[in-house]
């Protein structure tokens, strides 16, 4: 069993639908996660981080970290055309140290106009 | 892109030569990062530098080596190159005391 796990898709939803994108996890030591989007043929690019269980919200994406379940999500509202691309979850064990990220295989998303 | 760059951005080479990859950054962080990624796999750490000439491995560190003799540069070297490295590869830097990382634009390589 792989340590993250992200559904690849592809998922598609209409214009301004809200988006749900979910990772499990198995080791209990991660307590950093991060969501990245990646458009085709770029890095990755940060969008979120979080380190505690709950929600936090940027403008039209939403974390959230569940570390009983071990689950994390991202939620994307009014969802756009631009946000089609592949949605990485990451995590880290340590605070402030010089862990890699652990990634998930990413989810393809496909927002339709 | 937090003042990375990635030389060079795609590479076609043959099995058995060697290969240096060099990421460089701007901004003076002290942790750098090379990932690799495949289909079906997703990002996968190789090496990772805490400070200059301090390295260490990653999850998938065989065949590959690194090398940081200034805080800017941290160069990824495949000593003889094979096909099963084929592959788009990222360097990543981390600020300060965060965990969040930021990436460079990533190298396409292709070994034939």
């Amino acid at each position: 069993q792989k340590e993250v796990e992200q559904d690849p898709g592809p998922l598609s939803v209409p214009e301004g639908a809200i988006v749900s994108l979910n990772c499990t996890y198995s080791n209990s030591a991660f307590q950093y996660f991060m969501w990245y989007r990646q458009y085709s043929r770029k890095g990755p690019e940060l969008l979120m981080y979080t380190y505690s269980s709950g929600n936090k919200e940027d403008g039209r994406f939403t974390a959230q970290v569940d570390k009983s379940s071990k689950y994390i999500s991202l939620f994307i509202r009014d969802s756009q055309p631009s946000d089609s691309a592949t949605y990485l979850c990451a995590m880290t064990f340590s605070g402030g140290g010089a862990d890699g990220l652990t990634f998930g295989k990413g989810t393809h998303l496909i927002i339709q106009p | 892109d937090a003042g990375i760059t990635q030389s060079p951005r795609h590479k076609v080479t043959e099995t058995g030569t060697p290969v240096t990859l060099r990421c460089h950054q701007t901004e003076n962080h002290r942790y750098m990062y090379w990932y690799r990624q495949d289909p079906g796999h997703g990002l996968r750490l190789i090496h990772y530098s805490y400070g200059v000439k301090d390295t260490d491995k990653g999850e998938v560190s065989d065949g590959y080596s690194v090398s940081r003799s200034k805080t800017e540069d941290f160069l990824l070297t495949l000593e003889s190159a094979t096909s099963s490295q084929t592959s788009v590869y990222f360097c990543a830097i981390k600020e300060g005391s965060g965990d969040e990382q930021f990436f460079g634009p990533g190298t396409r390589l292709t070994v034939l």
